[in-house]
């Protein structure tokens, strides 16, 4: 069955602290992996989008990379500004042309100043 | 210039009742998705259109009626509501299979 995990399910970093959030899933043949940022009350907020192993993307403090089985977020010097869910997604095996993700069930960080 | 955006933002409302979610998209995009996200946080995709026709109906009651007047709205209607049924439901919107983009959730709940 397609599954993807995020780990850990919450962080706690202090202002500075670098660390990585980590996103590992079992669709095989992967067409993509979405990076995706929630603040409270709010909808997720697209971040990255990776394609194949090896590939990263950047923006201002964040990194994604993207291995075989798995993809991390590392996030350099965060400030508080960073706190909020980070979500990672995956397109179901078989799903075609249809869009139909799997989400993982986030990683809650919060940086304190 | 919201992107996508719901209506309303919350809505609350007494077991048995019938209800509606609108949902609109500015980004041009064909396809259009609603999801549920429970008190856990986890998000999954109950239906998705692409260019006004069901592509994506996932184990969802046949209380939940999606319609897509026109490639730009994706309404969502439900019957019957049950207490089960409080959440908070995203629209969103992508170009094929594009990264897609959420609007800001309604948050129902039923009483």
């Amino acid at each position: 069955e397609d599954q993807v995990t995020q780990s850990p399910e919450a962080l706690r970093l202090q202002e500075g602290e670098s660390s990585s959030l980590n996103c590992s899933y079992t669709v095989s043949g992967l067409r993509g992996l979405f990076w995706y940022r929630q603040d409270p009350g709010k909808g997720p907020e697209f971040l990255f989008t990776l394609y194949s192993a090896g590939e990263e993307k950047e923006k201002e403090r964040l990194k994604a990379t993207l291995t075989k089985k798995e993809s991390f977020l590392h996030i350099t010097a965060p400030k508080p500004e960073d706190s909020a869910t980070y979500l990672c997604a995956v397109p179901r095996r078989g799903s075609g042309n249809t869009g139909k993700l799997i989400f993982g069930q986030g990683t809650t960080l919060q940086v304190k100043p | 210039d919201t992107a996508v955006s719901q209506t309303p933002k919350y809505l609350v409302t007494q077991m048995g009742n019938d209800k509606s979610i609108k949902c609109e998209q500015n980004l041009g995009h064909d396809t259009m998705y609603w999801y549920k996200q429970d008190s856990k946080k986890f998000l999954k995709i109950m239906f998705s259109y692409n260019n006004k026709e069901l592509i994506i109906n996932e184990t969802v009651p046949n209380r939940f009626s999606p319609k897509s007047p026109d490639k730009a709205h994706l309404n969502l209607h439900i019957n019957s509501l049950e207490l089960g049924d409080s959440a908070v439901y995203f629209c969103a919107s992508s170009q094929g299979v594009d990264e897609q983009f959420f609007g800001p959730g309604t948050r129902l709940t039923v009483l």
